[in-house]
């Protein structure tokens, strides 16, 4: 089964400060890498995914990642981050094909993401 | 579009009881996915309904079942619920067709369990 780990679990970060949120996970085969973002009072949104092709992918909002698979990693970036980020950000990972639940899915814990006005 | 739209938003429940949640998916979209986010575990998949059939399953005790309606219209049951079963249980939907993109869910605003 696959699992992923964030290593951050709180950022406070001032306006304008550049952001990485680091992402890896465990899967020997091929995966569909995703971020997602959680706004207080919202539901979970797409930031960017990853299926193939390029690894540097560009999302909504300015923010991109980078699949480094020799380094199972897929770590988010934002240049200069603002107020309005602040917000809670989801890795996840699913296998498609491979059963059982891998099609769903694996979330990592989460990073608390705050922005100091 | 409209997006997916989970019923009720929230519940209060005791010990024991059971309940079922409600979710609707994107119109279109035949396959819906449940999780349970919980301040301690995460984001953890439930299972997966995909033209009436469970298709995929997690990693959770047989409390939690599901089924599918035939207009794709989800639902998922807990029976004799624990306090630990108090969490956010979200629904997301998919496409399902050909290619990379059967892979893009979209989630709801999610219903939150108070178990008491």
């Amino acid at each position: 089964a696959q699992s992923v780990s964030q290593h951050n679990h709180h950022v406070i970060l001032s306006e304008a400060a550049s952001l990485e949120l680091g992402c890896n996970y465990s899967y020997g085969g091929t995966v569909n890498l995703f971020w997602y973002v959680q706004y207080p009072g919202q539901h979970l949104q797409l930031l960017l995914k990853y299926f193939s092709g390029d690894p540097l992918v560009k999302g909504i909002k300015g923010f991109e990642a980078e699949f480094i698979k020799s380094k199972f990693s897929f770590n988010l970036r934002k240049p200069s981050v603002q107020w309005s980020d602040t917000a809670e950000y989801f890795c996840a990972v699913n296998a498609p094909g491979s059963g059982g639940g891998a099609d769903g899915l694996t979330f990592g814990k989460g990073t608390h993401l705050i922005i100091q006005p | 579009k409209a997006g997916v739209t989970q019923t009720p938003r929230y519940l209060i429940k005791t010990r024991g009881q059971q309940v079922t949640l409600s979710c609707s998916p994107i119109s279109g979209h035949r396959s819906v996915s449940w999780y349970q986010q919980t301040p301690g575990q995460g984001l953890q998949f439930l299972f997966e309904y995909f033209s009436e059939t469970q298709r995929n399953k997690g990693n959770f005790p047989g409390r939690f079942s599901g089924r599918q309606f035939s207009n794709s219209r989800s639902e998922m049951n807990v029976s004799t619920l624990e306090l630990g079963d108090s969490a956010l249980y979200l629904c997301a939907s998919r496409g399902y067709g050909e290619g990379p993109l059967r892979n893009e869910q979209f989630f709801g605003p999610g219903t939150r369990l108070t178990v008491l």
